[in-house]
């Protein structure tokens, strides 16, 4: 059964960069897609942006101008870059893979890393 | 603008059933969903792909007591026999033209 698993700090200073990769287990990323989600704290989710395998991505529209996703296939892994952090950006986020297919739904999710942005 | 709206919350008795609603935008009616249920300070746990006719597929291992159905441009989820494991946040979740879209999440209390 596949897998997924986000790292990274869970501390970032205000205007630095967010940085986390997700491996993936039990199976390879490649021929399918993947995205990111967040969730500040007491809130909702939110997605944030997607990637498939090829490099292909679609990003939030609120975030496009800070955000960047990339995947490597030989590492299994893919990664995400917010830029210009703010006390806003803190959240759980996860990663999560698309169904194959019509790739509309979330049918695996990582467990989650808290992301603190603090001075 | 594709939108979900969720009630903020729901309750309903142990060992009783509940049915909780998520409804699609204008414009949006024939669109298929997924129920993705959250426990207490855990991740999220795929439920079921649901249709607009109403037919779903339900994730690895999901028990039978969740079930899926649709009217118009509302799509439900129906738990029965409540358990206090069921007590969570409930999101349905969709997509179109390269974006994916969450509604609010309904808090269901299990009493």
């Amino acid at each position: 059964q596949v897998q997924l698993q986000e790292s990274g700090p869970g501390l970032v200073k205000p205007s630095e960069t967010l940085s986390l990769t997700c491996t993936v287990s039990g199976g390879s990323i490649s021929s399918y897609h993947w995205s990111w989600i967040r969730q500040p704290p007491g809130k909702g989710l939110e997605w944030i942006g997607h990637i498939y395998y090829t490099g292909t991505t679609n990003y939030n529209p609120s975030l496009k101008s800070r955000l960047t996703i990339s995947a490597d296939t030989s590492k299994n892994q893919f990664s995400l870059k917010l830029s210009s952090v703010t006390a806003a950006d803190t959240a759980v986020y996860y990663c999560a893979r698309h169904e194959v297919g019509s790739y509309g739904v979330f049918d695996y999710w990582g467990q989650g890393t808290l992301v603190t942005v603090s001075s | 603008q594709l939108v979900l709206t969720q009630s903020p919350s729901a309750s309903a008795s142990l060992g009783a059933s509940v049915r909780l609603t998520c409804t699609l935008s204008s414009g949006h009616s024939t669109y298929a969903i997924a129920w993705h249920q959250q426990q207490p300070d855990k991740g999220p746990r795929y439920l079921m792909k649901l249709y607009s006719d109403g037919s779903h597929n339900k994730g690895d291992d999901i028990p039978d007591r969740f079930s899926g159905s649709s009217s118009g441009a509302e799509r439900y989820l129906t738990i029965s026999s409540l358990q206090s494991e069921d007590e969570a946040d409930y999101y349905c979740q969709t997509w179109g033209s390269g974006t994916w879209v969450f509604g609010g999440g309904t808090k269901l209390t299990v009493l």
